[in-house]
């Protein structure tokens, strides 16, 4: 069985930083492209980040450029999101997904939520 | 960036029914469109994706068209289980985006 499990999440200041981690299980990680997808409370999805198969290519959206950085441990079969510099805007529950570039994001874990606040 | 404009933001139906969402892109994306629902406390479950392609295990029912700036999904003969929200998202190029949904909700 496919599985995702996000963790890393919290309560953090305006300001602060948190690293968010995805264990990914059931399938061939090395296979898949990784992405992590936002939503805030009662809001749509907001795609943030994409790292390729080899991690050698990354895409971010604008808004979390040069302040949050995807990466992967393809040998622990883990996919993390270190978020820097943390406004009120960027909180969310933060799903990672797997998925192949241009095609789909085919499974999906079930969140974590990052609330930034004083 | 790529919009995605769905419609109705809001769709009330009975079990049975067969409805119809609409994504509208601000350019043209090809076929690189993909169909997701999400139910509440859940992460998005993938539907449809290259515009009309069913994902393994999801139920016939459920269909996609289109190409180019505009698309819809179909669901046929609803049931209890398909009330939930509907998202298109485009892959064609980065920002990957998403629309901004659609509530289906029971009549």
């Amino acid at each position: 069985e496919v599985q995702l499990v996000e963790s890393g999440g919290g309560l953090v200041q305006p300001g602060g930083s948190l690293r968010l981690s995805c264990a990914a299980s059931g399938f061939t990680f090395t296979n898949f492209w990784m992405n992590w997808v936002r939503q805030a409370p009662g809001k749509g999805l907001e795609w943030v980040a994409t790292i390729k198969k080899d991690g050698s290519e990354k895409y971010y959206v604008d808004s979390v450029k040069g302040r949050f950085t995807i990466s992967r441990d393809n040998a622990k079969n883990s996919l993390f999101l270190q978020m820097n510099s943390l406004t009120a805007d960027d909180t969310a529950f933060y799903y990672c997904a797997s998925g192949l570039e241009h095609v789909f994001f085919n499974s999906w874990g079930q969140g974590t939520l990052v609330a930034v606040s004083s | 960036d790529i919009q995605l404009t769905q419609s109705p933001s809001f769709l009330s139906a009975s079990v049975g029914d067969t409805v119809t969402i609409t994504c509208r892109a601000s350019l043209g994306i090809g076929m690189y469109l993909a169909w997701y629902q999400q139910k509440p406390g859940k992460g998005p479950r993938l539907l449809i994706y290259v515009s009309s392609t069913l994902q393994n295990g999801v139920p016939s029912r459920f269909s996609g068209s289109g190409s180019g700036a505009q698309f819809t999904l179909t669901i046929s003969s609803l049931q209890p289980e398909d009330f939930a929200t509907y998202y298109c998202q485009q892959l064609n190029s980065y920002p990957y985006t998403f629309g901004q949904g659609t509530k289906l909700e029971i009549k």
